[in-house]
């Protein structure tokens, strides 16, 4: 059974930095694509960052572009997001998701998610 | 970036309706659109993807249509486990969008 479980998150003040991990497990991780997805309170979904199987291609959404660093460790089965700088506005629950072999790139499996909230 | 816009933003309806909802990209996307279901507290749920196929397990009154720019979304005889926000998602360009949802709630 493919399972993605996501931690780290918590409260942190503005300015701050947090990382979190994503433990992968039912698959073999190092094949899969990998992104990280976020959800502001009563807002809509928003990618945040993807990664590519090794060799790795890393993209970002322009709002994290600078800030945020998306890793993966293929050996330990896991996806990481190191957020820096944080701001009010990156206060979200925190997805990650696997995305489908093949060209369609949709997201087939997705973690329960982390709540990540930046006050001070 | 593809801008993604789904309407209606809330839908009303009752168990055993048959609803649709729409996602338009702001350029062709070819058939690169996915439809997430998404519940709070739960992780999202992949439905369909490259705009009309059927995710395995996902029960055949979802069906998604279209190609080019314009989507939808259609659930045939609405359950009460489909009351959730509804978004699609583009997979075309290296940076995906989501559309901003459609949210079905209960009439």
């Amino acid at each position: 059974e493919v399972q993605l479980v996501e931690s780290g998150g918590g409260l942190v003040q503005p300015g701050g930095s947090l990382r979190l991990s994503c433990a992968a497990s039912g698959f073999t991780f190092r094949s899969y694509m990998m992104n990280w997805v976020r959800q502001a309170p009563g807002g809509g979904l928003e990618w945040v960052s993807y990664i590519s199987s090794s060799p790795s291609t890393i993209y970002y959404a322009d709002s994290v572009k600078g800030r945020f660093t998306i890793s993966r460790d293929d050996a330990k089965n896991s996806l990481y997001l190191q957020m820096n700088s944080l701001r009010a506005e990156d206060t979200a629950v925190y997805y990650c998701a696997r995305a489908r072999a093949g060209i369609t790139r949709d997201f087939d499996y997705w973690g329960q998610g982390t709540l990540v909230t930046v006050s001070s | 970036d593809i801008q993604m816009t789904q309407s209606p933003s809330f839908l009303s309806a009752s168990v055993g309706d048959r609803v649709t909802m729409t996602c338009r990209a702001s350029q062709s996307i070819n058939n690169y659109l996915n439809w997430y279901q998404h519940k709070p507290g739960k992780a999202p749920k992949l439905l369909i993807y490259a705009a009309s196929s059927l995710q395995s397990g996902v029960p055949s009154r979802f069906s998604g249509g279209g190609s080019g720019t314009d989507f939808t979304l259609t659930i045939s005889s609405l359950q009460p486990e489909d009351f959730a926000t509804y978004y699609c998602q583009q997979s075309y360009s290296t940076l995906v969008t989501f559309g901003g949802g459609t949210k079905v709630e209960i009439k």
